[in-house]
């Protein structure tokens, strides 16, 4: 079966940008989402198609996908972007990384 | 605004049978494919299963292929999943989401969740 590896936690200061990868076998030729959850609340949806951001997310969420890593990126990151981050790709099924709870501290 | 409402979770016992059901508002129902993912206690996501929008594609994750059903009703917005002989593993918050797509075989990506039903497997 297909794997993504992600770090369990990323911490940041506040207004500094915050990197969160996720590692999987030749990812760059599969498309990657990224999902914003935190707790008590339903995921959100904040990079699509390895780039691309939904309406409505702010423009210092962005991401990339190249070669074997996926990368998530917050700049100016702010203490409401605190939360757990899952990276997702579609293989021979739909995959889902472990997640990383990022810390806004 | 697109909106998605599960019910039907609760307390189940090994072995026994329970249907979730998501009713969504504020898109055109049958233009997108539809997806169960849950997420168990502590645990991270994990995809459950989807459906195309005209019901002619289905897709299981291995863990519950053989026993769970999905389908959907694009008349009354609906989708639904059958869950039978389900497992204490099987535990976990079910949240229905909406794909950015109609078919479940390119890419699979989703767009909008709802809040999701807990689903208890306890003897």
């Amino acid at each position: 079966s297909y794997d993504l590896t992600q770090p369990p936690s990323v911490s940041v200061s506040p207004g500094q940008t915050a990197s969160i990868t996720c590692s999987g076998d030749n990812l760059g030729e599969k498309y990657i989402s990224w999902y914003q959850h935190k707790p008590g609340q339903s995921p959100v949806m904040v990079i699509y198609q390895d780039t691309k951001r939904p309406s409505g997310i702010p423009e210092r969420f962005s991401g990339s996908n190249s070669a074997n890593t996926a990368t998530l990126t917050i700049s100016g990151t702010q203490a409401l972007d605190e939360g757990d981050y899952y990276c997702q790709a579609l293989d021979t099924t739909v995959v889902f990384g472990g997640g990383t709870r990022l810390t806004v501290l | 605004e697109v909106h998605l409402e599960e019910s039907g979770g609760g307390l189940v016992e090994p072995g026994r049978s329970l249907r979730l059901s998501c009713t969504g508002s504020g898109f055109t129902f049958d233009n997108f494919a539809m997806h169960w993912v849950r997420q168990a206690p502590g645990k991270g996501l994990q995809w459950v299963s989807g459906i195309s929008w005209t019901s002619a594609t289905t897709v299981y994750a291995d863990s519950v292929q053989g026993r769970f059903t999905i389908s959907r009703d694009n008349s009354k917005n609906s989708l639904f999943l059958e869950m039978n002989n389900v497992e204490e593993e099987d535990t976990a918050f079910y949240y229905c989401a909406k794909d950015t797509g109609g078919t479940v075989e390119t890419w699979i990506q989703f767009e909008n969740w709802g809040q999701g039903t807990l689903v208890t497997v306890s003897s």
